[in-house]
């Protein structure tokens, strides 16, 4: 069965680095999103990506984020000057349509630990 | 500002009995809902889904109800198995799904052999 494939699954980074997700949806699929979920907490939306361009994005998704499709496979999120309160499960999703009919389908998740 | 709530955070069932996980929402926009269901180390898998044309879906042992005056929704698992221990999250849309996904907190299900 065909997967979301996210790297690394843990990262440890000092406040004010920076850091990039990475992400490969399933080849298929054209929108893609990131969430993520601070430990205890929901999943929070941060951006959806579709024809190279942010669709749409949240009020956490600040100038501090960035997405990119560099090539025909890739999807990162990089955190340009990484904050204590980044810390968090970072999940990659992706979409054949937007929500339905069986929504999205997740990677494990990147657990960034900002120390 | 949580739109979609799930107000138990965590719920426990023996095996074969019914788990009924609730989740309600606060945005009237809102016309598709979904499940997923997580476990630990692992990403959201989606579980089932709901139109807003619709008051009932049901899937083998999940069945989801939705009350649209009272913006609330349910999952039925009948019966529970112990590895329908996890999370399950509920998820909302807009616009006949076409917004991002707006998750809950989460109910984590424990069933008890």
């Amino acid at each position: 069965e065909p997967e979301v494939t996210q790297t690394p699954s843990h990262q440890v980074t000092q406040m004010g680095q920076e850091v990039i997700l990475r992400c490969v949806p399933i080849s298929n699929h054209l929108y893609f999103y990131w969430y993520r979920q601070i430990l205890g907490q929901k999943v929070e939306f941060l951006v959806s990506f579709y024809n190279n361009e942010i669709s749409e994005k949240s009020e956490i998704f600040d100038d501090q984020f960035s997405v990119e499709r560099p090539d025909g496979s890739n999807f990162t999120l990089k955190i340009r000057s990484t904050k204590l309160e980044d810390s968090a499960m970072y999940f990659c999703a992706s979409s054949e349509g937007w929500a339905g009919p069986d929504g999205y389908t997740f990677g494990s998740g990147t657990r960034l630990t900002v120390v | 500002d949580q739109q979609v709530k799930q107000n138990s955070p965590s719920l426990s069932v023996q095996e074969g009995r019914i788990s009924i996980l609730n989740c309600d929402y606060t945005n009237s926009m809102f016309d598709y809902f979904l499940w997923y269901k997580k476990y630990p180390a692992e990403g959201p898998t989606f579980l089932i889904s709901i139109s807003s044309i619709k008051d009932k879906n049901e899937d083998g042992r999940f069945t989801v109800f939705l009350n649209k005056s009272a913006k609330h929704l349910s999952l039925h698992i009948v019966p529970s198995q112990p590895g329908d221990s996890a999370v399950y999250f509920c998820a909302a849309s807009a616009n006949s799904g076409n917004t991002p996904l707006v998750f809950g907190k989460g109910t984590r299900l424990s069933v008890i052999a």
